[in-house]
């Protein structure tokens, strides 16, 4: 089944305590991003990658890190979480064939920092 | 920058009755849009996309319209079912060229009365 997955689903972390929430599609799709949604603010863009090894900042990258060393798997580093990083996260992925715009969107990660 | 904005943060429609949602964005050089559906505790879904040389796309069921003059779209669903209830969001990409660079706009909640 063609799916983009994340884990954990739901994580509870204190301030300071680096953490990695996974993302892998098995699409062989070429774009990937990561988004997170709060509430009244809609989705918004942490990092995009184009391709293997291609990243790139999107409106709210502060805080965040990324890498793309296989074309598969995407993971979201939290080097050091604050309470304002309390969200729900969301990895997504398509095909440049079609445009890199037609997202498939995993279930979502709501990550909690007390 | 661009900007994507819904007119109504919440839609109170019946169950076959048809739906609009509306959509305004800022930047007059913006040439593709998008909507995505989230069904409650799901990420978003593709639903339909528009470039700025069509003034209206009909998918199954729903319609897309864009009026370039007013920079406002809409996304029409016909005869309404409950398993439309869900947040819409349109989105148009930011940037230059296909980077997979996103905004959303903060989305309007459809609830459908049966």
């Amino acid at each position: 089944e063609a799916q983009v997955t994340q884990n954990p689903r739901y994580l509870i972390t204190v301030t300071g305590k680096k953490l990695t929430v996974t993302c892998s599609q098995n699409m062989n799709h070429e774009y990937m991003s990561w988004y997170r949604q709060d509430p009244g603010l809609g989705l918004r863009q942490i990092y995009y990658s184009m391709n293997v090894e291609v990243t790139d900042k999107g409106d709210v990258p502060e805080g965040y890190k990324v890498s793309r060393k296989e074309k598969r798997n995407f993971p979201l580093i939290l080097e050091s979480p604050s309470p304002n990083q309390t969200s729900l996260y969301f990895c997504a992925s398509s095909w440049a064939g079609t445009g890199p715009y037609e997202q498939y969107f995993g279930p979502g990660t709501r990550l909690t920092v007390t | 920058g661009e900007n994507v904005g819904l007119h109504l943060p919440t839609l109170s429609v019946q169950e076959g009755d048809n739906s609009i949602i509306n959509c305004a964005y800022s930047n007059s050089a913006s040439d593709y849009f998008i909507w995505y559906k989230q069904e409650s505790g799901k990420g978003p879904q593709f639903i339909i996309d528009i470039r700025s040389n069509m003034d209206k796309r009909q998918g199954q069921r729903v319609t897309v319209l864009l009026n370039k003059t007013v920079k406002h779209l809409s996304l029409q669903i016909a005869a309404t079912q409950p398993g439309d209830s869900a947040v819409y969001f349109c989105a148009t990409p930011t940037g230059q060229g296909n980077t997979g660079k996103l905004i959303f706009g903060q989305g309007t909640t459809l609830q459908v009365k049966p």
